[in-house]
């Protein structure tokens, strides 16, 4: 069994340069979560995919954000024209619907460092 | 202000010794979701309680909910060194079973 997995697990950027991040998801689960930490916080909210739909959006993700999940199995976070602020470790969660609770299986992240 | 709070910020304990971590939410809870997480690394979870009064254990963890404070607590007895790492708490309150908001964690360290 594989759980999350997430690529790449570092990235180091230049100010204004575009990355982009891909989440592979547990391959039964339907929701797909996307979440920012920064150092000494707990995760915040960005953004989740039901199957191919983008169900919500936090105010947090700007307009430089984008995320998708194009065949509902993986999906591609992209920040353009990032900025030292977006330095973080981006974090991937997927769970699957009809369950009584929402346990939400977390990949390993990936750590996002802009110079 | 955060709707999460987790108390205390961080914790030193000796092996073997019991020790208990809370979280307090400022919005009523639908569910309470309590994960560790090794530094650098992903969440692992833990538990999750959605009635108050609810207790749930696991190896050496117990967690309550106490509906009418939202309070969680989490009880470790008998500490390792494996337990060490950032415990969170995580909050629905939607309902919806979707996004979680999650405090600021609590760094617990364990001394052999």
């Amino acid at each position: 069994d594989t759980g999350v997995s997430q690529n790449p697990r570092h990235k180091i950027t230049k100010r204004g340069q575009n990355v982009t991040f891909r989440c592979d998801p547990i391959s039964e689960h339907n929701r797909l979560y996307w979440y920012r930490q920064t150092l000494g916080q707990g995760p915040e909210f960005l953004t989740y995919f039901q199957n191919e739909a983008q169900l919500e959006k936090s105010r947090l993700l700007s307009d430089r954000f984008s995320a998708e999940r194009p065949k509902g199995s993986f999906s591609t976070l992209e920040i353009q024209r990032t900025e030292q602020g977006d330095s973080a470790m981006y974090l991937c969660a997927s769970s699957r619907t009809g369950q009584t609770y929402n346990e939400q299986f977390f990949g390993p992240g990936t750590r996002l460092t802009v110079l | 202000s955060q709707e999460l709070e987790q108390s205390p910020q961080s914790l030193i304990v000796q092996e073997g010794k019991n020790l208990t971590i809370n979280c307090t939410s400022s919005k009523t809870l639908y569910g309470l979701y309590w994960y560790k997480q090794k530094y650098g690394e992903g969440l692992i979870f833990l538990m999750m309680l959605q009635k108050g009064g609810e207790e749930k254990s696991h190896e050496k963890i117990t967690a309550k909910l106490d509906e009418k404070k939202q309070q969680s607590s989490l009880h470790i007895t008998a500490s390792q060194p494996s337990h060490a790492g950032i415990y969170l708490c995580g909050a629905d309150y939607t309902g919806a079973n979707s996004k979680l908001t999650f405090g600021k964690g609590i760094t617990l360290s364990v001394r052999p």
